[in-house]
């Protein structure tokens, strides 16, 4: 059964770079030829989709966080990672990492990482 | 930010059957792309609940069920029960984010 585990800091400080790794496990049959992303959730808010890596490689950002945002995948070590740049206290928010089906749904994802924004 | 748009809350008695409805726009649901909804205990992690408009996951019962119709999609949960107390969310692509977009959340709860 495939399972996602985020890691990282929980703590940043205002203006600086969040990254969070998130680790992929189990039935390798299920990881290759699917899509791979972010999506957080504020504190008592609702979801927000971060982005998206397709098999292919290329990369789908939210546009409001396009220019602060890069998420890479690293086959290898069976990884991928986020990184958001200049965090402000509104990037605060629990982060999840998941398995995208096509431009569908996401089906399997991890437990979420909480990460605070401030000094 | 969300562009679907669920009703804060829902509430109905043990067996009983509410429903969830979200409403998107050309741009998501009236385009023609799929919805999904997902139901997220406290504490934790989304679950996927139903996908591709009206499909079940193994393992989710079928008192859960869905449909898409136009911009607009709904999630009926029968035979209510007190575990079914949790946030629901509907979620679509969207041409203008090339991207997924969720909705706001339903609070369902069981009286």
């Amino acid at each position: 059964q495939l399972q996602l585990q985020e890691s990282g800091p929980g703590l940043v400080k205002p203006s600086e770079t969040l990254s969070l790794t998130c680790t992929v496990s189990g039935d390798s049959s299920s990881r290759s030829s699917f899509n791979w992303g972010w999506i957080r959730q504020p504190p008592g808010k609702g979801l927000e989709w971060i982005g998206t890596v397709y098999d292919s490689g290329s990369p789908f950002y939210n546009p409001s966080l396009k220019s602060r945002v890069t998420i890479s995948v690293d086959t290898s070590k069976n990884q991928f990672s986020l990184n958001l740049s200049s965090v402000t206290a509104a990037d605060t928010a629990v982060y999840y990492c998941a398995r995208h089906v096509g431009t569908g749904h996401w089906d399997v994802w991890g437990k979420g990482t909480t990460v605070t924004a401030s000094s | 930010q969300s562009v679907l748009t669920q009703p804060p809350s829902v509430s109905g008695a043990p067996g009983q059957r509410v429903t969830i409805s979200c409403t998107g726009s050309s741009s998501n649901i009236g385009a023609g792309y799929d919805v999904h909804w997902y139901r997220q205990l406290p504490g934790t992690a989304p679950k996927l609940l139903i996908y591709a408009n009206n499909k079940r996951p193994s393992g989710v019962p079928d008192r859960f069920s869905a449909s898409k119709s136009g911009t607009s999609a709904s999630l009926a949960i029968s035979e209510l029960q007190g575990e079914d107390e949790a946030y629901y969310y509907c979620q679509s692509y969207d041409t203008g984010l090339s991207g997924s977009v969720f909705g706001e959340g339903t609070k369902v709860t069981v009286l």
